[in-house]
């Protein structure tokens, strides 16, 4: 089964420092970019990350960047995202997703974690 | 980055209504527009992709049209498992993915 599983999340004061995990399996990790999203409770998606193949490239949100690092590690089919400087507003349920190229043209977040919630607060 | 706007936030109907979901971008995007399902409780499932095309198994009362700045996503007979919010996205400009507010469907 094509599955990908966040870890990490938590309960984190203001100022501090959080590293979430993705793990996927059934499919063969390095052949895709992954990304990370983000949802406030009761709020809307938000794209925060990608990384892609090898990890060469990385691409950030102007609200995490400077604070939040994407990396990956395909011998253990992990994706992670250290969070630093956390503020109240990065309070929400963290999601991984893969990034298929649909006829190599479209792409698209085709398959998702069940995320990880994080609670900045003091 | 591209703003995405949907209309409306909230749609209530009734089984067996058609429903129409419109998004709007702040510049042409092409067809690099998807749209997401997301169920309570549950992570988004992609439904369509380039505007019109199904993503996997999607029932057939789903449709997507539009190009450029406007697009809509068409359910032709609700059912209750649509219960839902949607969302568009572009990927015009990918990575910086950006999605509308989200419309929340209910069953009047």
């Amino acid at each position: 089964e094509v599955q990908l599983v966040e870890s990490g999340g938590g309960v984190v004061r203001p100022g501090g420092s959080l590293r979430l995990s993705c793990a996927a399996s059934g499919f063969t990790f390095d052949d895709y970019g992954i990304s990370w999203f983000r949802q406030p409770p009761g709020k809307g998606l938000e794209w925060i990350s990608t990384i892609y193949l090898n990890g060469g490239r990385t691409s950030y949100a102007d609200s995490v960047k400077g604070r939040f690092t994407i990396s990956r590690d395909n011998g253990k089919n992990s994706l992670y995202l250290q969070m630093n400087s956390l503020r109240a507003d990065d309070t929400a349920l963290y999601y991984c997703a893969r990034e298929f190229w649909f006829r190599q043209l479209f792409p698209a977040s085709d398959i998702w974690g069940q995320g990880t919630m994080v609670t900045v607060s003091s | 980055d591209v703003q995405m706007t949907q209309s409306p936030s909230s749609l209530s109907a009734s089984v067996g209504d058609r429903v129409t979901i419109t998004c709007r971008a702040s510049q042409s995007i092409s067809n690099y527009l998807n749209w997401y399902q997301q169920k309570p409780g549950q992570a988004p499932k992609l439904l369509i992709y380039a505007a019109s095309s199904f993503a996997s198994v999607v029932p057939s009362r789903f449709s997507g049209s539009g190009s450029g700045t406007d697009f809509t996503l068409s359910i032709s007979s609700l059912q209750p498992e649509d219960i839902a919010t949607y969302y568009c996205q572009q990927t015009y400009n990918t990575p910086r993915t950006t999605f509308g507010q989200g419309t929340k469907l209910e069953i009047k």
